[in-house]
């Protein structure tokens, strides 16, 4: 069975600051995704990574794939109370591209 | 673009009870996911269907979970008789692929499952 370990579970910090999220795992996947999920709602898919070391810039975050294609992070820069939410890496395997989510990170950004 | 519909939102129900989930992915989406979210935990895939075939049940208990998608487009998610460990979010998902390492899936909101 594939795991994917995130790091930290939960996260309190204030407006402004940074922040990183660590998603690991001993299985390589073809793909790693990040979701943010709000209550009472689906995951929304923020980005994906394919290749080994790759690096993502989407406004004020951060993704890196790691060059191992087995772990990834997550950096916020200048948190705002919109980022508040239950972060999500999801790994991609297999021939039908299997899903494996990790086990969650959630962040509250107080004003 | 309509999103992917769910019902119902909530549901209640004893154990050992019966109860049904409907999924209505995005149309013309290949691809249909059943998760089970624990508050507070990641989602756990149930089942994969491409198109009305399923690519992959490993982690569905067979048992008591049953799933099935009519004509490639709709999905009911059944669980007969329910225990209280069932309690959780089922959520659904569709992506417009074939299975491929930048599928996109968008998820419904979720079915609340309390079991008491």
């Amino acid at each position: 069975t594939q795991l994917l370990e995130q790091s930290p579970q939960f996260l309190s910090i204030q407006e402004g600051e940074n922040l990183t999220v660590y998603c690991n795992s001993s299985s390589v996947f073809s793909s790693l995704q990040w979701y943010r999920q709000e209550p009472g709602e689906g995951p929304v898919l923020l980005v994906t990574v394919v290749t080994g070391g790759e690096v993502k810039k989407l406004k004020r975050l951060t993704f890196q794939f790691g060059d191992a294609r087995k772990d990834s992070s997550l950096h916020i820069t200048a948190a705002q109370p919109g980022d508040t939410g239950l972060y999500l890496c999801a790994g991609l395997s297999g021939g039908y591209q299997k899903v494996t989510f990790g086990t969650g990170t959630k962040l509250q950004v107080i004003p | 673009e309509a999103g992917v519909a769910q019902s119902p939102r909530y549901k209640i129900i004893e154990k050992r009870q019966s109860v049904a989930f409907w999924c209505n992915p995005i149309s013309g989406h290949a691809t249909l996911y059943w998760y089970q979210q624990i508050l507070g935990q990641g989602p756990k895939l149930l089942i994969q269907f491409q198109n009305n075939g399923v690519v992959d049940d490993s982690q569905l208990p067979k048992d008591r979970f049953s799933a099935e998608r009519l004509k490639g487009v709709d999905s009911t998610l059944k669980i007969q008789p329910a225990k209280l460990e069932d309690s959780a979010v089922y959520l659904c998902a569709s992506s417009p692929r074939l299975a491929g390492p930048r599928d996109t899936q968008y998820f419904g909101p979720g079915t609340r499952l309390t079991v008491l």
